[in-house]
């Protein structure tokens, strides 16, 4: 069955530190991956999905379908990233249908 | 504001009423989802819609739950019979299609608490 894991519920890091949120799926098909961010008061929004394999706001992932992973990373933290990631996973083909992971909350301290 | 709105914010009921939920979606947009988020979880897969015609349903959507989207515009979430297990945050989301058919915009949902 297809399935995301964020084995982290909370990441703290201090700004300029290198930031590295994980992600894992389990899918027999060929993955779709997405990182979703939310931040304080805003609703969800996309940050970046692995086809266009784009660096956005200084975050790049890369899929690594040897290891199921598509980890999200960033070298230098700013206070401003501080949010909620969800990684996700399509499972619909064109129909989007995503399943997302339980998310990791990333506090980036001054 | 042109992205996803939601009505109501919150909602609050009690247990065994029926309670609706709106969702009006970015208008160009012709595909639309359910999601269910609880405290602690990732958004969860409800349902999805293209244009009028309700094409997934996950099993999540227990014959209590029953969406609509009349016209193909805006969409309906109703819940009969409410139960305590159903206080959740209820997303909907939107697309369009062809390359961008996986980029979700959602709204803000609307937070539900059975009493």
């Amino acid at each position: 069955a297809q399935r995301v894991t964020q084995p982290e519920k909370l990441l703290s890091v201090f700004k300029g530190a290198p930031v590295e949120l994980k992600c894992n799926y389990s899918y027999s098909g060929s993955p779709e991956l997405f990182w979703y961010v939310q931040y304080s008061r805003q609703r969800l929004q996309l940050l970046l999905r692995h086809i266009s394999r784009e660096s956005i706001k200084g975050f790049t992932a890369d899929l690594n379908k040897g290891e199921t992973s598509f980890h999200l990373k960033k070298p230098f933290a700013q206070e401003e990233d501080s949010a909620m990631y969800y990684c996700a996973l399509n499972y619909g083909g064109s129909q989007g249908n995503l399943i997302f992971g339980k998310g990791t909350k990333l506090s980036v301290k001054p | 504001d042109t992205g996803v709105s939601q009505n109501p914010r919150h909602k609050i009921t009690k247990r065994g009423q029926n309670v609706t939920f709106r969702c009006d979606p970015i208008s160009e947009h012709n595909r639309l989802y359910w999601y269910r988020q609880t405290l602690g979880q990732g958004p969860e897969f409800l349902t999805y819609f293209q244009n009028e015609a309700q094409l997934e349903k996950s099993r999540l959507l227990s014959d209590r739950f029953s969406a609509e989207r009349p016209k193909g515009s805006f969409s309906t979430l109703e819940i009969q019979r409410t139960e305590q297990g159903d206080s959740a945050m209820y997303l909907c989301a939107s697309s369009a299609g062809g390359q961008d058919s996986e980029k979700l915009f959602f709204g803000s949902g609307t937070q539900l608490s059975v009493l």
